[in-house]
């Protein structure tokens, strides 16, 4: 198993430019989930899914987007890129959110930078 | 209120010693999950311990302990025989009902994390 893959790892972008975060997973979890990490504020929830086809908002969901059409894939769009989301962001999966026991496994992060 | 407090911004320990860890929370429901996770410079997250709210004994992982005090909510990590690689950002987190008194349980909520670093 690959676990949870996220792509890229690194990206510049302009303020204003659109991009996708890739991220998979292969354990056939129901439940997936996006954190940004900023200095000295830990992780925060952005958007998160508990099956194919249902999404709903985290804790900081403004100027990002997700679908979930697919059980292994769970892509966050950034429609118009901000300096404000620069951040470290990380993908993470559970197999359910019946118990509170699920372990969440988190994907290497990918690191955006905003211009 | 924070959900999850880590009172100590950095930590230090010498190396084959012991080090804890400090992490309280808040929550009002009955059912709940707290984790810990070890963020090294590399910058993966890593899954370290889990304890349940109705888990009697305190949670063990090898070196890794959970000193669980339900009463005080407080889920204290302890590192016995503290290693060089033991340097990083340890993270709490709590996994409680989407709602109150609910039984979905999604989120994650995260500490501000704890910096240590084992000196040789």
């Amino acid at each position: 198993n690959a676990g949870v893959t996220q792509t890229p790892k690194f990206q510049v972008l302009k303020t204003g430019q659109s991009m996708t975060l890739q991220c998979a997973q292969d354990m056939n979890h129901e439940y997936m989930s996006w954190y940004r990490q900023d200095p000295g504020m830990g992780l925060r929830l952005i958007h998160y899914s508990v099956g194919a086809g249902i999404t709903d908002q985290g804790e900081v969901p403004n100027g990002y987007n997700v679908s979930r059409s697919t059980t292994e894939d769970f892509p966050l769009r950034l429609l118009s890129a901000a300096p404000s989301q620069t951040s470290v962001y990380f993908c993470a999966s559970s197999y359910g959110v019946v118990g509170y026991q699920e372990t969440q496994y988190f994907g290497p992060g990918t690191r955006l930078l905003v211009l | 209120a924070q959900k999850i407090t880590q009172t100590q911004p950095g930590m230090f320990v010498q190396e084959k010693e012991a080090v804890t860890l400090d992490c309280t929370y808040d929550t009002s429901d009955q059912s709940y999950g707290l984790f810990w996770y070890k963020q090294p410079s590399s910058g993966e997250m890593i899954f370290l311990i889990y304890q349940g709210s109705y888990d009697e004994q305190n949670a063990t992982e090898g070196r890794y302990s959970l000193n669980f005090q339900k009463a005080r909510k407080s889920a204290n990590l302890v590192i016995s025989a503290s290693q060089l690689g033991d340097s990083a950002m340890y993270f709490c987190a709590m996994r409680e009902p989407e709602e109150a008194g609910g039984t979905s349980y999604g989120k994650l909520t995260f500490g501000q994390g704890t910096i240590l670093t084992v000196h040789p």
